[in-house]
Parts: C-alpha cells; structure tokens; sequence
C-alpha cells in the first residue's frame, strides 16, 4: 500500500476563497483522523470518522469547516471562507483498530497558506 | 478532556549522548502512550508505543517508560545518531478493545544530534 495519501501538497488561496483537502485512508482501515499542526498549538484533532461516519468534530474551530467522508476511500475536510489564520498544516491520518494494534498512519499533510 | 504536557520544547545533544523527553497526562483514564517522529515535511510517524499495564518497554535504542501513579512517561534514546534529528511527539489515550480513541499530542520536542 502506498500509505496515506493527501493532496495537494501545497496550497495557496486568498482570504475568502473555499479551500478543500483531499485524503485517501490505507486500504482496510476503518478510522480517518483529520489534525492540524501549527507552531502555536501543536497538533491537535479536529475530527475523526469511524467507517465512514463523523464520530467527534468537537476539534473543529468554526463553522467555516466541514469534512466529509463519503466513501471508506476518501474524505474531504472544506474551509469555507478560508481566513489567514487558517494557515497550517494539515494531516489525514487512518488506522486499523483492533484488540492490540491502535498505530496510526499519517500522510505527508497539506501546507495550506491563505494570504 | 485529556491534556498532555511535554518537556522540553528544544533538545541539543552530542552525537553518541543519550537524549530523554519527558510527558506528563491528565486523565487516569488514558492507558496508550505512543511516541511519533516528525521528520522535516513529513507527517508523524509511530517509533514506540506503552500501554498501562507495563512499566517499560525497549527497542534498540530507544526505551520508553511509564508511571501510571504520578501519570507522567518518557522516552529515552541513547547512542544518539545524527539521524535522530526530528521532531518527537508524546500522546495519550483510552483504547479499550476494538474500540478506538481520540489521540492528544503533546506539543513536540525538536531534537538535534551534532555530529
């Protein structure tokens, strides 16, 4: 399996504009985590989906964000309006849960700058 | 919820030095404590990993170790190599059985081995 797998790498957008970030979960897994990584505050959860469905979105600053996981082969996570303070980086995660295993795999992120 | 402390923010060690990072948690609930490297544009990725019923566990050269009384772990890496160079995050959470959880990160530990 090629891991997971986000795009774009990296985005540019001006303020206000709709941004949407693109992930494909490892095939199997049955929990997609959505994090976003900033200096300030580290690495922090905005939402996690369980097959498919949202579990906990109690990470997810405002309602300009939203995610959706169609299918247990993609899920998008949309900003809109994007603001400057949106900048950061974002990471899709996926893992396999089971009894003993609880790894999760991390794509390479989406840099996300809003100018 | 679940907060996670980590100390120190920055680490400078000579090669062949030992390195120790070291985390405390809240929530006695929480009986996973997994170790992730973040290497320069690349996401996080999972070196070592406790759970609540053992006290120590070792790879190689690196070690992890738990006090579940004073909630606090740590992560030991001696023999340190220039390789090591990254960024470390703790983590903590509740997994119990095939059901997962919701990870919270410590803010990270830039680690630098010179040569």
């Amino acid at each position: 399996d090629a891991g997971v797998i986000q795009s774009p790498r990296h985005e540019v957008t001006e303020m206000g504009q709709e941004v949407t970030l693109r992930c494909k979960p490892i095939s199997g897994h049955d929990y997609l985590f959505w994090y976003r990584q900033t200096m300030m505050r580290g690495l922090e959860l905005l939402i996690y989906f369980n097959n498919n469905v949202p579990i906990d979105d109690s990470g997810m600053p405002e309602d300009r964000f939203s995610a959706k996981m169609p299918n247990a082969s993609f899920s998008t996570l949309k900003i809109q309006p994007s603001e400057p303070r949106d900048s950061a980086v974002y990471f899709c995660a996926s893992s396999l849960s089971t009894a003993m295993n609880t790894e999760a795999f991390f794509g390479q992120g989406t840099r996300l700058t809003v100018v | 919820g679940e907060n996670v402390e980590q100390h120190p923010s920055t680490l400078s060690v000579q090669e062949g030095d030992s390195a120790v990072i070291k985390c405390t948690y809240s929530d006695s609930a929480s009986n996973y404590f997994p170790w992730y490297k973040q290497e320069l544009g690349k996401g996080p990725q999972l070196i070592i990993d406790i759970r609540s019923n053992v006290g120590e566990k070792k790879d190689q050269r690196i070690a992890v170790t738990l006090n579940k009384t004073a909630k606090h772990f740590s992560l030991h890496i001696t023999e340190t190599q220039p390789e090591d160079s990254a960024v470390y995050f703790c983590a903590a959470s509740i997994h119990s059985g095939g059901s997962n959880y919701k990870l919270t990160f410590g803010k990270g530990t830039l680690l630098t081995v010179n040569p």
